[in-house]
């Protein structure tokens, strides 16, 4: 059981805006960064966002990230089929002193 | 081009052990965090273990393989290793090593492609 945790799925059409949440606690969200990983069946993650609201350089603008207190977001806008993914979101926990994924979610573009 | 490619996995029975190996290129290897990331069938991804740069020699394990699994580096070889010990069915999954530390400042920014180890009898 991740100590970190998100929504099962998300949906929407294209061109819609979609917000996938992360929920933590203190000891991690609460006092570290959150990075967002992007997973497709069969293929490596991808470093979607990182430090909270970055983008590596090739990551389209409509991805963004963002933090307030123990939570985090990412939210896709303009939504695109091609967007049809796994997401999960990543931390450190200072408590426990380990590297957490969320548990991810599915987006499904209807 | 930064390059990270995975090897070593198989079938292997419960209580065997298994060495994945990761030779990277394309980057300065001994000034990086370097992590491995595993995925069951059907599951989420989760963070396996990680080790510093030269600089900071540390290294961190998730407790579910916490004193079976040993992350290690050879900076000569451009090299990590996971040396996988007392394996169980439920560590059946893709490993995937990556570049970086996956819930740190930067992230993990370039992964391997994946290697697969099934534990079965």
């Amino acid at each position: 059981q991740s100590v970190v945790t998100q929504p099962p799925s998300v949906s929407g059409t294209p061109g819609q805006r979609v917000t996938i949440s992360c929920s933590g606690s203190p000891s991690n969200i609460g006092s570290k960064t959150v990075n967002w990983y992007q997973k497709f069946p069969e293929t490596a993650p991808k470093l979607l966002i990182y430090a909270n609201t970055q983008r590596p350089s090739g990551v389209p603008d409509r991805f963004s990230g963002s933090k307030s207190g123990t939570s985090a977001s990412l939210d896709i806008s303009g939504l695109q089929s091609e967007d049809e993914a796994d997401y999960y979101c990543a931390t450190w926990d200072d408590s426990l002193k380990i590297h957490v994924f969320g548990t991810g979610t599915e987006v499904i573009v209807l | 081009e930064v390059q990270l490619v995975e090897s070593g996995g198989g079938l292997v029975k419960p209580g065997g052990s298994l060495r994945l190996s990761c030779v990277a290129s394309g980057f300065t290897f001994r000034t990086y965090f370097m992590s491995w990331v595993r995925q069951a069938p059907g599951k989420g991804l989760e963070w396996v273990a990680s080790i510093g740069s030269t600089s900071t020699p540390n290294t961190h394990y998730a407790d579910s393989v916490k004193g079976r699994f040993t992350v290690s580096r050879d900076n000569a070889r451009n090299s990590v290793f996971l040396q996988m010990n007392i394996l169980r069915a439920e560590d059946t999954a893709v490993y995937y090593c990556a570049r970086g530390a996956v819930g740190a400042n930067t992230g993990s920014d370039y992964w391997g492609q994946g290697t697969l180890v099934t534990v079965s009898s």
